[in-house]
């Protein structure tokens, strides 16, 4: 089965520094990696994902991830932090079930405080 | 939260009594999901379904059941036999090609009194 390990329960940085939200991956394959985000008991938000080519992905709110394949990472960057990213964040890999399905596989999410 | 909504936001249940919650997408979507989430857990999968009169198992589906006999419409039935019922639970719908991401509903809080 794939899997994404998410290695910090939280992350805290200051309103206007670079942030970084890590995840790892263990797939057989081509990864199909995901970003999304959690506002306090709202649903998720897709921010964005890694399908092919090239390996920085760009995506919303000026949120971009790196993929690299040598190291198995697939972290979530952003050059300067706001205080309104404070949420949760999941790391997502697509992972084949039995039956031949294709289903997300989440990381148990990293927290993020941004300090004003 | 795109096309899904989700209801009630919050349940109260008293225990021994099923409960259904409720998830309708008006985004034409194939697949639709239901997922649970626990503090420190992240999102485990209860059921999904790919297509309308057909539905499986995910990874924590004992004590669930649920049903899909219209496209738009995917509701989850907590049943008396789950254990520990109380939960976010967030349900989500997505196209049918297999790299395309997930849109999620608000999420109903179930509390077992």
């Amino acid at each position: 089965a794939q899997s994404v390990a998410q290695p910090e329960d939280q992350v805290n940085v200051a309103e206007g520094n670079p942030l970084t939200v890590k995840c790892t991956y263990s797939v057989s394959g081509n990864p199909y990696l995901f970003w999304y985000v959690q506002y306090p008991n709202r649903g998720l938000q897709f921010l964005l994902k890694y399908i092919t080519g090239d390996n920085l992905v760009k995506g919303s709110y000026g949120f971009e991830a790196e993929f690299n394949k040598s190291q198995t990472s697939f972290h979530l960057k952003k050059p300067s932090a706001l205080v309104s990213d404070s949420a949760l964040y999941f790391c997502a890999v697509r992972d084949r079930r039995s039956g031949g399905s294709y289903i997300p596989t989440f990381g148990r999410g990293t927290s993020l405080i941004v300090h004003p | 939260d795109g096309g899904i909504t989700q209801s009630p936001k919050y349940l109260f249940r008293k225990e021994g009594q099923n409960v259904t919650l409720s998830c309708e997408q008006n985004l034409n979507h194939d697949a639709m999901y239901w997922y649970r989430q626990d503090p420190g857990q992240g999102l485990r999968l209860i059921y999904y379904s790919q297509i309308v009169n057909d539905f499986q198992k995910g990874d924590i589906a004992e004590g669930y059941s649920v049903s899909r006999e219209k496209k738009e419409s995917f509701p989850l039935t907590v049943t008396s036999a789950q254990k520990n019922p109380t939960a976010f639970y967030l349900c989500a719908s997505a196209p049918q090609s297999s790299d395309n991401e997930q849109f999620f509903g608000p999420g109903t809080r179930l509390t077992v009194l």
